[in-house]
């Protein structure tokens, strides 16, 4: 069956430009999960949606960061502004239930962003 | 969040058993013990999960200890294709559903 897909795979966007990442989850899939991760390393969370409600927005970097999931199916993640900082690759993940730590994850193969 | 601690980095050869500890002493009674890994230019990849028990799936096994302030991951038999970052984590029920990655051990598998 199909995994998590997002798209483009690759994208790069001048300093001040505003960008838009896409996230399909796996079909039936209640949480989906946003992550950054930085060059060498860990992934670090940003958002977690329950269906169409983000639940947790905790680890966005700045108000620049804003995620939507408005049929609770697919996802996007804007970034305004972009900054060099913003340089990383964002990966989607989704899970089949709601708020269990016991849930596995299923990840994405991320888009990889470059603010020149 | 309760913290693990792993080695930097690993080595194994092909075909050989790898394991893989993780230290993770301020566990709580309500954390599971999750392993993910992440091959070169993808995202990670969930292996095996457990909460008290030893468990086994077609991955890996996971072997907890009593006091399950630490756990190995075991490769049965190394491949190439298991050179990857190899990364324990802990996540409790309830409204710890986030993970927290930490750097992992980086996992090197000669042929």
């Amino acid at each position: 069956g199909a995994g998590v897909s997002q798209s483009p795979r690759y994208k790069v966007a001048k300093r001040g430009q505003d960008v838009a990442l896409r996230c399909d989850p796996i079909s039936g899939h209640v949480s989906l999960f946003w992550y950054q991760q930085a060059l060498g390393q860990g992934p670090e969370f940003l958002t977690y949606f329950q269906n169409e409600a983000q639940l947790d927005k905790s680890g966005l970097p700045s108000d620049r960061f804003f995620a939507e999931r408005p049929e609770g199916s697919v996802s996007t993640l804007k970034i305004q502004r972009t900054q060099q900082e913003d340089s990383a690759v964002y990966l989607c993940a989704s899970s089949l239930g709601n708020r269990l730590g016991n849930q596995p994850q299923h990840f994405g193969d991320g888009t990889r962003l470059s603010i020149l | 969040d309760a913290k693990t601690t792993q080695p930097n980095s690993m080595e194994s050869n092909e075909e050989e058993p790898v394991h893989l500890p993780c230290n993770h002493s301020t566990i709580s009674g309500t954390d599971y013990i999750h392993w993910y890994r992440q091959l070169p230019s993808q995202g990670p990849e969930y292996v095996i999960h457990g909460l008290t028990s030893n468990v086994n799936n077609r991955m890996a096994s996971l072997a907890i200890a009593e006091d399950r302030k630490s756990s190995t991951l075991i490769l049965h038999r190394a491949t190439l294709r298991d050179a990857a970052v190899y990364y324990c984590i802990l996540s409790s029920g309830g409204s710890n559903y986030k993970l927290t990655f930490g750097k992992g051990t980086l996992l090197t598998v000669n042929p």
